[in-house]
């Protein structure tokens, strides 16, 4: 099974700050990466897939790259509505494994 | 508007058995994959279980395999989740996610989600 592994665990930045989060496979999964952002007492929601492509209706603020085994999840000028838990999911090879997560907090 | 509404949640001793349906709406079911995903609390979501448009593709997480069972009515545009033998382990909550496919990726990314069921396992 392919692992994720994401850093930093946890994070605090300001409004406006730019933020990265960094998302490791623990082998090639080319650019089958995608990255969620869960707020708490809701369901995740997918921001980002194939490592670079912003899904529909997501702020343009978000961004994605990397591929291989090295992926970044930017935020260029972090929103009140920002802060929250991110994860990064790979859908190269079953099961198709989350990461521990990145919680944004305020500063 | 795409919706996904799971139910059939709740407590349960370890060894019994919970049926969770989705009933979804809002889009083309049968020209879509869907799957299981839950989540332990304090933990990251977990993939449990995939079933293709038609049925024909099945797979499950090996911590759930030979217990639970996916199945899905696509003419009730309904999708279940069969959970036997449950253990501790098994408390989260489960949401019923769509599969949006991209380039050749099987699962794509689960691009719709419903608010989740909450099964808790405990004596």
């Amino acid at each position: 099974d392919i692992q994720m592994t994401q850093s930093p665990p946890s994070l605090s930045a300001s409004v406006g700050d730019r933020v990265t989060i960094t998302c490791r496979a623990s082998q090639g999964i080319d650019t089958y990466l995608n990255w969620y952002q869960q707020k708490p007492g809701k369901a995740p929601k997918v921001l980002i897939y194939a490592a670079s492509r912003l899904q529909s209706g997501v702020p343009s603020r978000f961004s994605g790259s990397g591929s291989g085994t090295d992926f970044t999840l930017t935020i260029t000028s972090l929103q009140s509505e920002d802060f929250a838990t991110y994860y990064c999911q790979q859908s190269y090879s079953r099961p198709p494994a989350f990461g521990q997560g990145t919680k944004v907090e305020i500063k | 508007e795409v919706q996904l509404v799971e139910s059939g949640g709740g407590l349960v001793k370890p060894g019994g058995s919970l049926r969770l349906s989705c009933a979804a709406s809002g889009f083309t079911f049968t020209s879509y994959s869907l799957n299981w995903v839950r989540q332990a609390p304090g933990r990251g979501p977990e993939w449990v279980s995939h079933i293709s448009s038609s049925s024909t593709y099945i797979y499950y997480a090996d911590s759930v395999e030979g217990r639970f069972t996916i199945s899905r009515d696509n003419a009730q545009n309904s999708v279940y989740l069969q959970m036997n033998s449950l253990r501790a382990e098994d408390t989260a909550v489960y949401y019923c996610t769509r599969s949006s496919t991209y380039m050749s990726s099987y699962y794509g990314r689960f691009d719709y989600w419903g608010q989740g069921a909450l099964v808790t396992v405990s004596s």
